[in-house]
């Protein structure tokens, strides 16, 4: 079974630039989630969808970042314009069952940001 | 105060020996709890979960939730040096939307 696919792994842009980072979660899981990972921190959920459908976007910083989930599979996390803060390793993750007592979180490798 | 609280460490054990690794929640409503490891510029796996009072045990690793003190280990047994990496407390809040709060984690180093 695929895992769950993002890209690109590396990304170096200058501040004040806008980036997209792409992922497509495991065949058949419904509920697809961003987290951000700063270096030395955990993951921090910026978004999950259910479907194509937002669930929780209350951490989001909705004046630059962004996110679709088209037609619930794939989905887009774009930040414009980026500051040097974004710097952070970008997870994308999926599960099966919203109801998470019986589900689980699998992650992708991550799109790793570096804002000049 | 911090949703999920871990040390952040590192904690240094010799091989062969016990680590334990703790964690302390502020929502008392959650219900339920999971340990995730992830190596240096890898993603998260998950190793344990948990969601009632007690001990969980699956091969070397054991995880321990008290709900009355808002507490949960992992303690990992005959600790081997491919152990060695950072531990991630998650929590799924009282919401129950599916989303899992992380802590900041704590790095074990298991030295030969």
């Amino acid at each position: 079974e695929a895992g769950v696919a993002q890209s690109p792994r590396y990304k170096i842009i200058e501040k004040r630039q806008s980036v997209a980072f792409w992922c497509n979660p495991i065949s058949g899981h419904a509920t697809l989630y961003w987290y951000q990972q700063i270096l030395g921190q955990g993951p921090k959920l910026l978004i999950q969808f259910q479907n194509n459908g937002v669930v929780d976007d209350s951490q989001l910083p909705k004046d630059r970042f962004s996110a679709e989930r088209l037609k619930g599979v794939d989905s887009t996390l774009k930040i414009q314009p980026a500051k040097l803060e974004d710097s952070a390793v970008y997870l994308c993750a999926s599960s099966l069952d919203r109801d998470y007592v019986l589900g689980e979180l699998f992650f992708g490798e991550g799109s790793r940001l570096t804002v000049l | 105060q911090k949703e999920v609280e871990q040390n952040s460490g590192p904690l240094s054990v010799p091989e062969g020996a016990i680590a334990s690794l703790n964690c302390t929640y502020s929502d008392r409503g959650s219900q339920s709890f999971f340990w995730y490891r992830q190596y240096s510029g890898k993603s998260p796996e998950l190793i344990m979960f948990i969601y009632s009072n007690g001990d969980k045990e699956d091969g070397r690793f054991t995880a321990q939730l008290n709900k009355a003190s808002q507490y949960v280990s992992l303690l990992i047994r005959d600790s081997q040096p491919s152990d060695s990496a950072t531990y991630l407390c998650a929590v799924s809040p009282s919401s129950n939307t599916g989303k899992l709060i992380f802590g900041q984690g704590t790095t074990l180093q298991v030295k030969p």
